[in-house]
């Protein structure tokens, strides 16, 4: 399968503890978006990278978000200290200029 | 700002019968527009997109648009709904730095 990688696709945390989740873009794709979804909503965006440049961060990504794409291929998107408004899908795509391919999510639960 | 909107929360239809899904946008300058489909627990799937050109725009699964300049629309359309169309629908719009801004989406269900 040659589509974007999100891993894990499901985790559940205790408040307060930090979660990391990964994705592998399609291997050609420069650009790489993280988006988070809660129940009943439209994704909303959260950061981008063109290849390991962080180019914009949205308000919604605070001190406690953290995003990396070190060699401009995979990303991580750490989560410190979560609490319970974390709890959401958080989705993963690239593209080249046209676009956005999506993965299937990591879907963070915190109690 | 660029931003979409999705008028209808739900919509249901009949087997068989036509489908639209509607979208109006807002943005200075062109509308790069787009459609995306999302089932339960699954990431978002590209349907169509609207760049310039022709005003009706083919996708995927049988879906169309129809872009209306006048009318700032962008309704997603189908002749004959399938009981598997019935998903999420969500319409987004794109910025210069490509950035897709997205609508609270459209619950479509489609009865056999």
């Amino acid at each position: 399968d040659t589509g974007v990688s999100q891993n894990p696709r499901h985790k559940i945390t205790k408040r307060g503890q930090n979660v990391t989740f990964r994705c592998d873009p399609i291997s050609e794709h420069n650009r790489l978006y993280w988006y988070r979804q809660t129940l009943g909503q439209g994704p909303e965006f959260l950061t981008y990278f063109q290849n390991e440049a962080q180019l914009e961060k949205s308000r919604l990504l605070s001190d406690r978000f953290s995003a990396e794409r070190p060699k401009g291929s995979f990303s991580t998107l750490e989560i410190q200290r979560t609490e319970q408004g974390d709890s959401a899908m958080y989705l993963c795509a690239s593209s080249t200029t046209g676009e956005l391919f999506f993965g299937e999510g990591s879907r963070l639960t915190v109690l | 700002a660029q931003s979409v909107a999705q008028p209808e929360d739900q919509v249901k239809v009949a087997e068989g019968n036509p489908l639209t899904v509607k979208c109006t946008y807002s943005v200075s300058g062109n509308p790069y527009l787009f459609w995306y489909v999302q089932y339960p627990n699954r990431g978002l799937q590209f349907l169509l997109k609207y760049i310039t050109g022709d005003n009706l725009v083919k996708g995927s699964y049988g879906f169309e648009a129809e872009f209306n300049k006048s009318q700032t629309s962008f309704h997603l359309k189908k002749p004959s709904a399938l009981v598997s169309d019935s998903a999420l629908y969500f319409c987004a719009v794109r910025d210069d730095d490509y950035k897709l801004s997205f609508g609270a989406g459209t619950t479509v269900t489609v009865r056999a």
